[in-house]
């Protein structure tokens, strides 16, 4: 069974670049159709869709995030990582990374997630 | 954008009873939509994809309909570990996505 698991400082200061790592185990990041979401939850909020990543390099980002996030593929270490960058307080969440496959977009794997508070 | 509305957004039921909650999307999404189960402090669950397919080990209890723009899920039988928050997903856009704002299934 695949596991994901977060890693990152918990707590970021304004204007700063958030960065976190997932990092794979039990699976290879380089499994052809897998494709490696970050999603957030601000607290007390839904679901949001912050970008996604194959093993190639191929990303795709919500337009909400397209200026400010950024993915990469670390293949030696099996992880992913997200850097946000000029955070304000607005982006204090949980970020939870997770596996898709198919066009269906079925995510049937997700990390426990990791609080990231942005405050001074 | 595709965007997605879920109704209610909250609702109070008893063991034993039929839930529903609907999907709606601002454009036709045909099946592409997904369905999730989120209890308190956890990652979520994925339940339903392609609009009615239940993954393997999701209880029979689970059931999704709709294409188009209007999508349900109903839980024909409440049990106490259904009470959680529900999530619409559209893939329509893949491999981008966007999530609906949710339902809240609370013990009456």
């Amino acid at each position: 069974q695949l596991q994901l698991q977060e890693s990152g400082p918990g707590l970021v200061k304004p204007s700063e670049t958030l960065s976190l790592t997932c990092t794979v185990s039990r699976s290879s990041i380089v499994s052809v159709g897998y494709h490696w979401n970050w999603i957030r939850q601000q607290p007390g909020k839904g679901l949001e869709w912050i970008g996604n990543i194959y093993y190639s390099g191929s990303t795709n980002y919500n337009p909400s995030f397209r200026s400010r996030a950024t993915m990469s593929v670390d293949m030696s270490q099996n992880q992913i990582s997200l850097h946000l960058s000029s955070v304000t307080a607005a982006d204090t969440a949980v970020y939870f990374c997770a596996k898709h496959f198919s066009d269906y977009v079925v995510i049937d794997s997700w990390g426990q997630g990791i609080l990231v508070t942005v405050s001074s | 954008d595709i965007q997605l509305t879920q109704s209610p957004s909250s609702l109070s039921a008893s063991v034993g009873d039929r839930v529903t909650i609907t999907c709606r999307a601002s454009q036709n999404i045909d099946n592409y939509l997904n369905w999730y189960q989120q209890k308190a402090g956890k990652a979520p669950k994925f339940l339903i994809y392609a609009a009615s397919n239940l993954l393997s080990g999701v209880p029979s209890r689970f059931s999704g309909s709709g294409s188009g723009t209007d999508f349900t899920l109903t839980i024909s039988s409440l049990q106490p570990e259904d009470f959680a928050t529900y999530y619409c997903q559209q893939s329509y856009s893949s491999p981008g996505f966007t999530f609906g704002p949710g339902t809240k299934v609370d013990m009456k």
